[in-house]
């Protein structure tokens, strides 16, 4: 396995479009976890899933945003009605739960702009 | 609520020794990570705190005092490869990360 994946890589959209992120998790990993970074700042938590579940979404930044894992595998982020605000890095992470230490693995994110 | 502090920027030359610290208040306490981040790229583990001490590993260390809220990542022998954000968070009760903001480590030849 290669690890964490995510698509695309770059995505550039005008104001009002939604756009939708997908991320391939490590294959083992039963845990995803969907982050926004924007620039000088650490990762800003958005949702996670522990398998098909989604475990926590009370921290998604608003109604526009809403994320899937339909079959515990790979999982979509997607923004309605993109505003110019929402222009950040989107990052996945994945990690395996044993014991007390969750590791996350993070993918290479998906840089978002719009203009 | 729940912070965790770290310093914006630091600067260290090559071949020396730099300790960014980390102090923390959260709800609940399930250890403490290290992660790196060089610019544009994903953020990738250095070290895992759950008991109080030191954890060598390398050229780098990371100490956790629970009592004290409190832990630094120590890097030696710096090399230019260095120059990186590097970011504390905390596992909570819930077992989610709580992200500091990252310090940022700028190296010097």
């Amino acid at each position: 396995d290669t690890g964490v994946s995510q698509n695309p890589r770059h995505k550039i959209t005008k104001r009002g479009q939604n756009v939708t992120f997908r991320c391939d998790p490590i294959s083992e990993h039963n845990r995803l976890y969907w982050y926004r970074q924007t620039l000088g700042q650490g990762p800003e938590f958005l949702t996670y899933f522990q398998n098909e579940a989604q475990l926590e979404k009370s921290r998604l930044l608003s109604d526009r945003f809403s994320a899937e894992r339909p079959k515990g595998s790979f999982s979509t982020l997607e923004i309605q009605r993109t505003e110019q605000g929402d222009s950040a890095m989107y990052l996945c992470a994945s990690s395996l739960v044993r014991d007390s230490l969750y590791e996350q693995y993070f993918g290479p994110g998906t840089r978002l702009t719009v203009t | 609520g729940q912070n965790i502090d770290q310093p914006t920027e630091m600067t260290a030359t090559e071949g020396a020794i730099v300790q960014i610290n980390c102090t923390y208040q959260t709800s609940g306490f399930n250890g403490l990570f290290w992660y790196q981040q060089h610019a544009g790229e994903a953020p990738t583990f250095l070290s895992y705190n759950v008991l109080d001490g030191l954890e060598e590993k390398g050229r780098f260390s990371s100490f956790l005092s629970r009592s004290k809220g409190y832990s630094y990542l120590l890097l030696k022998e710096l090399q230019m490869k260095d120059s990186a954000s590097y970011l504390c968070a905390v596992q909570d009760s819930n077992y989610q990360l709580i992200w500091g903001a990252g310090t940022k480590l700028i190296i010097k030849p």
